[in-house]
């Protein structure tokens, strides 16, 4: 069976410091990953999706960044954090030759001060 | 283009009572259409999905869904709510060759004993 893991599961950073969040999946081939965020109180924001090792496809411009170094790796980082940064970061997967649904990590509380 | 939109950002209902949490989308091509919960601090998790199939929809927890092409609508219904039901409630709309779904902004269903 599947399965996707994110860490850490919580970060506090100051404003200023990088960020490198991890997302692995396991259990399936070339997968679609994504990464979403949250906001208090708010709904999903989309931040990029990949459809294959190297392919980055951003939807929010800012100062995040996504890579895909192995077909089943989703990191997302920053060079410098800021306030508004802070949020719940979940990370997602849909399977080739499925139908459209997502499959959803744990997610990561990131805390900027 | 596709929309969701969630009627009521809280429903508050009494143990034992019936679950209605309302869904309505709109979409230009054959949708997709998904239910998902989440617990605090926790990622997302299918509850059901509506794929052109059967339009009436049974997912986990009892929860159901009936699809209703004539009213755009995709409401998420369980005959009697539980305490362990509270949570977040994200309807979400996909489909024609888009892989990256709609989600609507979420329902807080809180149940009182």
């Amino acid at each position: 069976s599947q399965t996707i893991h994110q860490w850490p599961a919580t970060l506090v950073q100051p404003v200023g410091s990088p960020l490198s969040l991890e997302c692995t999946v396991e259990g399936t081939s070339n997968p679609n990953l994504y990464w979403y965020r949250q906001a208090a109180g708010r709904g999903l924001q989309l931040l990029f999706y990949s459809v294959g090792i190297g392919q980055i496809s951003s939807e929010v411009p800012q100062n995040l960044s996504a890579s895909r170094p192995q077909d089943r790796q989703f990191i997302l980082s920053s060079k410098k954090l800021l306030l508004s940064d802070s949020g719940f970061y979940l990370c997602a997967w849909r399977g080739q030759g499925m139908t459209y649904e997502q499959y959803f990590g744990p997610g990561t509380r990131l805390t900027v001060t | 283009a596709q929309s969701v939109t969630q009627l009521g950002s809280h429903v508050s209902v009494s143990e034992g009572a019936l679950v209605l949490l309302r869904c309505n989308y709109s979409s230009s091509v054959p949708p997709y259409l998904f239910w998902y919960v989440q617990y605090p601090n926790q990622g997302l998790q299918l509850l059901l999905k509506y794929t052109s199939a059967a339009t009436l929809v049974k997912g986990i927890n009892g929860f159901e869904a009936e699809f209703k092409k004539s009213e755009t609508s995709f409401h998420l219904t369980k005959p009697s709510a539980h305490m362990s039901d509270a949570a977040e409630y994200f309807c979400a709309v996909s489909g024609g060759g888009s892989y990256i779904p709609t989600f609507g902004r979420g329902t807080s269903l809180i149940v009182h004993p």
